[in-house]
């Protein structure tokens, strides 16, 4: 079976432009998470999606937005990108559940590394 | 504010020997505790995870110890390998969400 496929692996932006990072789940899984990891760090979490619904957001500001469509897959969106906003872009995906548990353990895709000039 | 704190931050073992990673928690909104391995660009695997009453898993020569009271787990690496010379992540399921609290990282180094 597949894994977390994300895509495009790599990019190279410039300040001020916009970005889109794509993410397809493992079959079956039906959360989406958003995860900034910056060179040395552990991953920081951006946004969670349930079922479509937004269930949690991370201390990022207005410029991070996401979505999650009815096949589960998501996207992240990034506006007026800074030079700051380098990092590695990992999405996660889970069964997910309302109760917790084994069903909320993640599995990480390989990520998105955007650079930012 | 929910936190993961993680030590040492880097570790150097010799090949065959016990490679021991810990984290502390600071609440109990955490329902799972999981460890990631990771390879230099690659995203974090999923190497084991334990519930809050499970004092220790076994995978392997991968073993997690879990002391709730302490509010502390451990990963131990038996029979370490130049394979596993990566970085190790402990991480905390949140209970109310589902987002995971990664701990600072450790990396290790497994000299042959």
């Amino acid at each position: 079976d597949a894994g977390v496929t994300q895509s495009p692996t790599h990019l190279i932006k410039t300040r001020g432009q916009h970005v889109t990072l794509r993410c397809s789940p493992i079959s079956g899984h039906k959360s989406v998470s958003w995860y900034q990891q910056v060179l040395g760090q552990g991953p920081q979490f951006i946004f969670q999606y349930y079922e479509k619904e937004e269930r949690g957001r991370g201390n990022f500001p207005d410029r991070f937005s996401a979505r999650q469509f009815p096949n589960y897959s998501s996207e992240l969106n990034v506006n007026a990108l800074l030079l700051g906003d380098s990092a590695l872009y990992l999405c996660a995906s889970s069964f997910g559940s309302s109760g917790g548990g084994a069903k909320n353990i993640q599995y990480f895709g390989a990520g998105t590394r955007l650079s930012v000039l | 504010q929910q936190q993961v704190k993680q030590s040492p931050q880097s570790l150097i073992v010799q090949k065959g020997g016990i490679s021991i990673i810990n984290c502390a928690y600071e609440n109990t909104a955490f329902d799972y505790f999981p460890w990631y391995q990771q390879f230099p660009g690659k995203g974090p695997a999923l190497l084991i995870a334990i519930r809050p009453d499970v004092s220790e898993k076994k995978e392997g020569r991968f073993t997690i110890s879990f002391n709730k009271s302490a509010k502390q787990f451990s990963l131990h690496i038996m029979d370490s390998q130049p394979g596993d010379s990566a970085t190790y992540f402990c991480a905390a399921i949140d209970n109310q969400g589902g987002k995971l609290i990664f701990g600072q990282g450790t990396e290790l180094s497994v000299k042959p």
